[in-house]
């Protein structure tokens, strides 16, 4: 069964900072990434997808990276706002959504 | 964009009774729903996947005499909480798969916050 980690759990920056979020996954027979957003009480917003056959896909100050050799994803946010502040979800798909433990950020006015 | 909804968004019921949660798609079919359920400062686990006009197949661990799912039609699905404990108290979110769609083509419902007191 896939299980997939991410770190860190909580993160807390100024706002301006560049940051990275990581996302980490046991098993590399994955068809899909994707990366969402979830605010308190809320559902998720799907922020970026990247196929399997893709190593990156970028949506305005977002970027995101797969690497399935390494088991490993990254969500790259430039020049962080507050309203980015939320908790950060990556989930892989092997014919259903295996979620991350989520990375809540803070960003600092 | 494709929407999905839930209602109630919230509830409180008393141990002991049951509470039904509709998950619907607004303006797709959605063959395949799911059902996720999240504790506090803790990722989605998936519950359920139900499947229009099939039994729903359960996780590992997941009562299906207690979480009962129907999946009524192309539009609409629903949870009920049998016996409700306090133990059951969590956010609940469901997403659909448009028809035809691949797993990643999911939308997510809003959640519904169900409190057992």
């Amino acid at each position: 069964k896939q299980e997939v980690t991410q770190i860190p759990a909580a993160l807390s920056v100024p706002e301006g900072e560049n940051l990275v979020l990581n996302c980490s996954f046991t098993d590399s027979a994955i068809y899909n990434l994707q990366w969402f957003r979830q605010d308190p009480g809320k559902g998720l917003t799907s922020l970026l997808l990247i196929q399997s056959s893709q190593r990156e896909q970028t949506s305005g100050r977002l970027n995101a990276s797969l690497d399935k050799s390494s088991g490993r994803s990254t969500l790259y946010i430039a020049a962080s706002q507050p309203g980015d502040s939320a908790t950060y979800l990556c989930a892989f798909d092997q014919n259903q959504f295996y979620f991350g433990t989520g990375t809540s950020l803070t960003v600092i006015p | 964009g494709a929407v999905v909804s839930q209602h109630p968004s919230w509830v409180i019921c008393k141990s002991g009774t049951s509470v039904k949660i509709e998950c619907r798609s607004l303006d797709f079919q959605a063959t395949t729903m799911f059902w996720y359920r999240q504790f506090p400062k803790q990722s989605l686990m998936l519950m359920a996947t139900s499947n229009e006009g099939s039994k729903a197949t359960y996780e590992q661990g997941v009562e299906k005499d207690k979480f009962l799912i129907n999946h009524a039609s192309l539009t609409l699905s629903t949870l009920t909480v049998t016996s409700a404990h306090p133990e059951d108290s969590s956010f609940y979110i469901c997403s659909a798969r448009i028809r035809g769609g691949s797993t990643y083509e999911q939308y997510f419902g809003p959640g519904t916050r169900l409190t057992v007191t």
